[in-house]
């Protein structure tokens, strides 16, 4: 499975947009980028995943490059209770998910 | 029914203890998974089951044993476990689609006296 790079942590202002970006430049043309966020004393959530398009759900907007080598989460607007570590994970199949080190994505009030 | 239930939520066990973890999802999903995860580390794949057989053992020791008696329950035999094995234990199901999500249950938190 193709790794992904994210940053470690980031902070975003309540009711602004958050956006999280993620590096997977040796993504296959198979494999999908999958977006999940963990909850502190959760589990995992799974928000979006996309192939080559745009995608767009109740929860979050996911932008692709043209090269499929990098993606954005895009949260529209923020509140306290986005505070999470989210996950950006490269997977040819859903029966092997391999989770990174994530962003801690910290919403301030 | 989204859930993916698992018990229980909390667990002290010793290191010459044998116990079981439990996880159960009716939403038909025929791949369920078991994750272990580390304060401030992401979680680990350890087992994959598809149509209740074993499709994916991630070089697990033998002390954590896998079973998978039926489509909607997964289970996780602990036996001589180590304190380091101490972490937040998840199971995960999903529907076998390409395009699938995980359906991920609250944990089972293993404490290793």
């Amino acid at each position: 499975d193709a790794k992904t790079t994210q940053p470690p942590s980031m902070d975003c202002a309540e009711g602004r947009a958050a956006n999280l970006p993620c590096n997977h430049s040796t993504i296959s043309g198979n494999e999908y980028v999958y977006w999940y966020r963990q909850i502190h004393s959760q589990g995992p959530q799974y928000i979006i995943h996309g192939l080559k398009n745009n995608e767009t759900n109740e929860m979050a907007s996911l932008i692709i490059t043209e090269d499929r080598k990098s993606s954005t989460l895009i949260l529209p607007h923020a509140t306290l209770r986005d505070t999470a570590v989210y996950y950006c994970i490269v997977s040819g199949a859903t029966n092997k998910l391999i989770f990174g080190t994530g962003t801690l994505l910290a919403v301030q009030p | 029914d989204t859930e993916v239930t698992q018990t229980p939520k909390h667990l002290v066990m010793g290191m010459t203890n044998k116990k079981s973890l439990k996880c159960e999802q009716h939403m038909g999903h025929r791949a369920m998974y078991w994750y272990k995860q580390k304060a401030k580390k992401p979680p680990e794949l350890m087992f994959v089951y598809s149509y209740e057989k074993l499709s994916i053992n991630e070089s697990v020791p033998s002390r954590f044993s896998p079973e998978c008696p039926n489509s909607s329950l997964l289970n996780l035999h602990l036996h001589a476990l180590q304190p380091e094995d101490s972490a937040l234990y998840l199971c995960a199901s999903t529907g076998l689609a390409l395009t699938g999500e995980l359906f991920f249950g609250e944990g089972s938190r293993l404490t290793v006296l």
